[in-house]
């Protein structure tokens, strides 16, 4: 079944403990990317990576890392959580092309809590 | 960056037909629309995309004008089973990188069906 699987699907944490957030996908898609959802603000994109070894920035990048050494894999690394980081956090993946980037598959997500 | 701007919400009777406009001002000539379903605690879902005129899938039909400065998306016949957050995408060839994409999704429209 194809599909975006992440882990975990909950985490509760305490302020500047290092946490990473797996993101894996089945489909051989190039371009992976992850989102935060908060109340109001809607779906914003943190970082992307168009393929292997290249990453960019999205709207929300600060706080965050990202690695794209695997083509299927794409954690999404949080240094120093705080407060403002709960969320929840959605990776997607699509393939590669002018037609084809916006049409992201997305995981089930993952709600954090920062305390 | 283009921006994309929605209703914050809508509501409909079961039976009657949905238009959701997204507007778009700054969309570059070589982005598409897309248009995203999501329910609560799962990860949105893509529904439909276009890049001029019209397009109709088995879920929705997609308006676009000449100038692409808006979309609509349709829904005909509403039930109880269509209430959720409706986004709008449109992807962005980001100035910081040659061939780079950022996705930049609306705020959602929170369309509610009354019986």
């Amino acid at each position: 079944e194809a599909q975006v699987t992440q882990n975990p699907r909950y985490l509760i944490t305490v302020t500047g403990k290092k946490l990473t957030v797996t993101c894996s996908q089945n489909m051989n898609h190039e371009y992976m990317s992850w989102y935060r959802q908060d109340p109001g603000l809607g779906l914003r994109q943190i970082y992307y990576s168009m393929n292997v070894e290249v990453t960019d920035k999205g709207d929300v990048p600060e706080g965050y890392k990202v690695s794209r050494k695997e083509k299927r894999n794409f954690p999404l690394i949080l240094e120093s959580p705080s407060p403002n980081q709960t969320s929840l956090y959605f990776c997607a993946s699509s393939r590669q092309g002018a037609e084809s980037y916006n049409e992201q598959f997305f995981g089930p997500g993952t709600r954090l809590t920062v305390l | 960056l283009a921006k994309t701007t929605q209703p914050i919400s809508m509501d409909s009777y079961e039976g009657q037909e949905v238009n959701i406009t997204c507007s778009h001002n700054n969309i570059a000539t070589n982005d598409y629309i897309t248009w995203y379903q999501q329910f609560p605690s799962q990860g949105p879902r893509f529904i439909i995309q276009g890049y001029k005129t019209k397009v109709t899938n088995e879920v929705a039909s997609l308006f676009i004008p000449a100038d692409r400065k808006s979309s609509t998306l349709s829904l005909p016949r509403v039930s109880l089973s269509d209430t959720a957050v409706y986004y709008c995408l449109v992807g962005v060839h980001a100035y910081s990188g040659a061939g780079s994409y950022q996705l930049t999704f609306g705020k959602g429209t929170k369309l509610s069906v009354i019986p």
